[in-house]
Order: structure tokens, then C-alpha cells, then sequence
């Protein structure tokens, strides 16, 4: 079935520092990758849409200079949080979409839990 | 705005009986509907899914309804077993939009 490797699992930074999300479909090729965000006990949230080869979406609210997200294959997404603050610590979440969405089974990464200290 | 809603919190059901989690939605383009199984500092797993020309899809102990009239659906898990265990989150989406609209996520606990 369609996997979805997303790393690092959990990565600690310093606050003003950048961290980046990489998250790669290992055996299917990604048309849309979704990066989403959850805090403690709430819902999935979308922040972008990204498609290869072009800009991101960004869902409204979301800072696109400061959630930098880049498709540049049909397997991997990167999504940079710079100038990092302790508000920005969540849990990040990408899913991926291929050219077969016939089940919108949309497969997702195991997450990120960032920590900003 | 919460288009998506998952009004309990949390469910505790005994293990072989039936789980019945409930999800509303306010979106009436909403035409594809989805269940996800969370564990904690993990990502979701895709359970089932639901057309909106559909008003029920079964996948062996999952069930879900789609009441497109009360904008309601539920998914059926039966029998629970203590594996079924974990945050569950109804899903939504908009005319082959793909983006995903969450509720708020129900934790399951299955008793032995």
C-alpha cells in the first residue's frame, strides 16, 4: 500500500533558529501533498496545499514567509518553519495524494512533534 | 468556524460490543467523507469512507452511515476490540477540492 515517510519524528530547536519537515512517498508518486498542523487535543488543521512544481497554497491565517513549503518532486515536500518561537512547537502532520484518487485514501506521514525552546 | 464537529470527546465502550461515534457537519458541499484512527505522536490511518450518493459502507467490523439530510454521519465498530483503542477523526471534503476538513477527534476506549 502507499507509504508516507515523514522525519524527524520529533526535533527540539532554539528559538530564532529554522527547522525543516521532510515527508516522502516511498512507492507512489505525490501530485498534492497536504501539510497540516495539530495542537494538544484539538483537530487536524490545514495550513498548505502544495503541488509539484508550483507555489503552496496556504490556507488563510498561515504565514507563507514563515511556513516554507517546497514540492520540488513527485516524492518529496519539505515544510521549513523559520525563525522558529515556543508558539510554533505542534505537532506536524503531511499527507499525500497520487495521481490515483479514486479512494481519496490519502495516506499520511507518522508526524512531527516540534519543540521550540 | 467548525464545519466538521465531533461533539464527544471521548467513548468508553466494553470489548465485543458495538462503538458508535458520531460526527456533524455544516458544509453542505461536503461531498466525501472519511474516518481516520489516530495513536498518539502518530500519524492518522486511513479507516473507511463514504460517497455523499452513498448512505452506508461497510468494511469488515466498520460501518459507516451518511445522513445527508441531518448533515450527520457515524461510524459502527463491531465488535470492539481492545486494539480499536485510539483518537478517531471524522474528515470531510469539497467537490475533488482533496483538502480534508477535520472534527475534533473522539477517543475510544475499549474496556475487557
Amino acid at each position: 500500500g502507499a507509504v508516507v515517510s515523514q522525519h524527524p519524528s520529533r526535533v527540539i530547536c532554539k528559538s530564532g533558529t529554522s527547522v525543516k519537515i521532510e515527508c516522502r512517498s516511498l512507492d507512489f508518486q505525490a501530485t498534492t501533498m497536504f501539510w497540516y498542523r495539530q495542537f494538544p487535543k484539538q483537530s487536524l488543521m490545514l495550513m498548505a496545499t502544495s503541488n509539484e512544481g508550483s507555489k503552496a497554497t496556504y490556507e488563510q491565517g498561515v504565514e507563507k514567509d514563515k511556513f516554507l513549503i517546497n514540492h520540488a518532486s513527485l516524492t518529496l515536500s519539505t515544510l521549513t518553519v523559520t525563525s522558529a518561537h515556543p508558539e510554533d512547537s505542534s505537532f506536524y502532520i503531511c499527507s499525500a495524494s497520487g495521481k490515483d484518487t479514486s479512494n481519496y485514501g490519502y495516506t499520511f506521514g507518522s508526524g512531527t512533534r516540534l519543540t521550540v525552546v | 468556524d467548525q464545519q466538521v464537529k465531533q461533539n464527544s470527546p471521548s467513548l468508553s465502550v466494553q470489548e465485543g460490543r458495538i462503538s458508535i461515534l458520531n460526527c456533524d457537519y455544516t458544509n453542505s458541499m461536503f461531498d466525501y467523507f472519511l474516518w481516520y484512527k489516530k495513536y498518539p505522536a502518530e500519524g492518522p490511518t486511513f479507516l473507511i469512507s463514504i460517497s455523499s450518493i452513498k448512505d452506508k459502507n461497510e468494511d469488515g467490523r466498520f460501518t459507516v452511515f451518511l445522513n445527508k439530510s441531518a448533515k450527520h454521519l457515524s461510524l459502527h465498530i463491531v465488535p470492539s476490540q481492545p486494539g480499536d483503542s485510539a483518537v478517531y477523526f471524522c474528515a470531510a471534503s469539497e467537490g475533488g477540492a482533496q483538502k480534508l476538513v477535520f472534527g475534533q477527534g473522539t477517543r475510544l476506549t475499549i474496556n475487557p
